[in-house]
């Protein structure tokens, strides 16, 4: 079965550091690759996607992602994070062949010390 | 676009009470999804509607669990009997093909069962 694999569950950094969170899938297939971020007691807001093209992919509030299908990886990276950045970020999934359904991994709690 | 609209935001019940969970998808949205939030399971994924008809529903937990998709602007999750398990934050979510299969949160229903 496909799966979606966030290694770092809790994340804490100060601020002004910087920033990659892993995500990895098991599917072999075309895929499309998603971020997401979940504020403190909001809903999920998305960050950033990948279709096609240029496998690095630039998003909102400084976030970037890099596919790299050889490692079937899809991190997130920002090279310097701010108090405001504190959230969960989920990494999702779409395989070619799953109509509009997303495969979700578990999620990183990123914690930003002022 | 008011985006996807889920009522009520808050629901406090007791056990053996039924709870009904109302969303409004986007309009144009084909793809309607319900999921689940917990801190110890994370995100999960309820039931998914393409066109109003239920496609996965591999995630409803049993049977005191059921989605509903009447028409395209209009969803309900029940649960019935609640029990305190059943406590999480539950999300809605839409999409279409015509945006890339990027998934819109609504601000999701706090449930309470005492």
């Amino acid at each position: 079965a496909q799966s979606v694999s966030q290694h770092n569950h809790h994340v804490i950094l100060s601020e002004a550091a910087s920033l990659e969170l892993g995500c990895n899938y098991s599917y072999g297939g075309t895929v499309n690759l998603f971020w997401y971020v979940q504020y403190p007691g909001q809903h999920l807001q998305l960050l950033l996607k990948y279709f096609s093209g240029d496998p690095l992919v630039k998003g909102i509030k400084g976030f970037e992602a890099e596919f790299i299908k050889s490692k079937f990886s899809f991190n997130l990276r920002k090279p310097s994070v701010q108090w405001s950045d504190t959230a969960e970020y989920f990494c999702a999934v779409r395989r070619n062949n799953a109509g509009n359904m997303l495969t979700f991994g578990g999620g990183t709690r990123l914690m930003v010390k002022p | 676009d008011a985006g996807v609209i889920q009522s009520p935001r808050h629901e406090v019940t007791e056990m053996g009470q039924e709870v009904t969970l109302r969303c409004k998808p986007i309009s144009g949205h084909n793809s309607l999804f319900w999921y689940r939030q917990t801190m110890m399971r994370g995100l999960e994924l309820l039931i998914y509607f393409n066109n109003n008809v239920p496609i996965d529903d591999s995630g409803m937990p049993e049977d005191r669990f059921s989605a509903k998709m009447p028409n395209a602007s209009f969803s309900t999750l029940k649960i019935q009997p609640s029990e305190p398990r059943d406590s999480a934050v539950y999300f809605c979510a839409s999409s279409s093909g015509t945006s890339l299969n990027e998934q819109f949160f609504g601000p999701g229903t706090r449930l309470t069962v005492l």
